[in-house]
């Protein structure tokens, strides 16, 4: 079974002070790890897709990385406008059709 | 930019009472996806649509939910009779599956059921 775990659940941050969130996954095959971003009411807004370990995708403060077993997902210099839940998903090779298995996702907090 | 719409935004009703969701999609997408989330569970896959064919609903109770593409413009999610346990934000998200590498998919606002 595909299992996805976000680690930390919660983080609080001070505007410019760097940080990264985990996601470690265990699957069978990876067809793909996508991160996405939710804000309050709103449904998840896409982020990044990665497909192969060493693979990495940067925009504008974040940048997320992959290994065989984790990515993370690094935000650099945050503002409070990245509040917000970020979460995890990957997507197997064997998997019929496209589902996803998603983390329970990590609350970031920049305080100004 | 294009949007996956979701109708309504809210809903409060009373246990025993059905409720339907409506979901359209992103046009020229291909598959669509019902998600429900909670504190407890996180976002949970109900069940999926390629080409308006169900493709696996097994997340879904069956005995009191139904998921349908009557035309591929539309999508619904229906619970009958509604139970105090199924209130949630519910989530429809559509993508582009095309072989190989499969595009990401994109979400609505939800749904968000309260069943009294």
């Amino acid at each position: 079974e595909d299992q996805v775990t976000q680690s930390p659940e919660a983080l609080r941050l001070q505007e410019g002070e760097s940080s990264s969130l985990n996601c470690s996954y265990t699957v069978s095959g990876l067809r793909g790890l996508f991160w996405y971003r939710q804000d309050p009411g709103k449904g998840p807004e896409f982020l990044f897709t990665l497909y192969s370990a060493g693979e990495e995708k940067e925009k504008e403060r974040l940048k997320a990385t992959l290994t065989k077993k984790e990515s993370f997902l690094h935000i650099t210099a945050p503002k409070p406008e990245d509040s917000a839940t970020y979460l995890c998903a990957v997507q197997a090779r064997e998997t019929s059709g496209s589902r996803l298995t998603f983390g329970e996702g990590t609350q970031l907090t920049v305080n100004p | 930019d294009a949007r996956v719409t979701q109708t309504p935004r809210h809903k409060v009703t009373e246990m025993g009472q059905e409720v339907t969701m409506r979901c359209q999609p992103i046009l020229g997408h291909n598959t669509v996806f019902w998600y429900r989330q909670t504190m407890m569970q996180g976002l949970e896959l109900l069940a999926y649509f390629r080409n308006r064919a169900p493709l696996d609903d097994s997340g879904m109770p069956k005995d009191r939910f139904s998921a349908e593409m009557p035309d591929a413009t539309l999508a619904t999610l229906k619970i009958q009779p509604s139970e105090p346990r199924d209130s949630a934000v519910y989530f429809c998200a559509s993508g582009l599956v095309l072989g190989g590498r499969n595009q990401p998919q994109h979400f609505g606002d939800g749904t968000r059921l309260s069943i009294l």
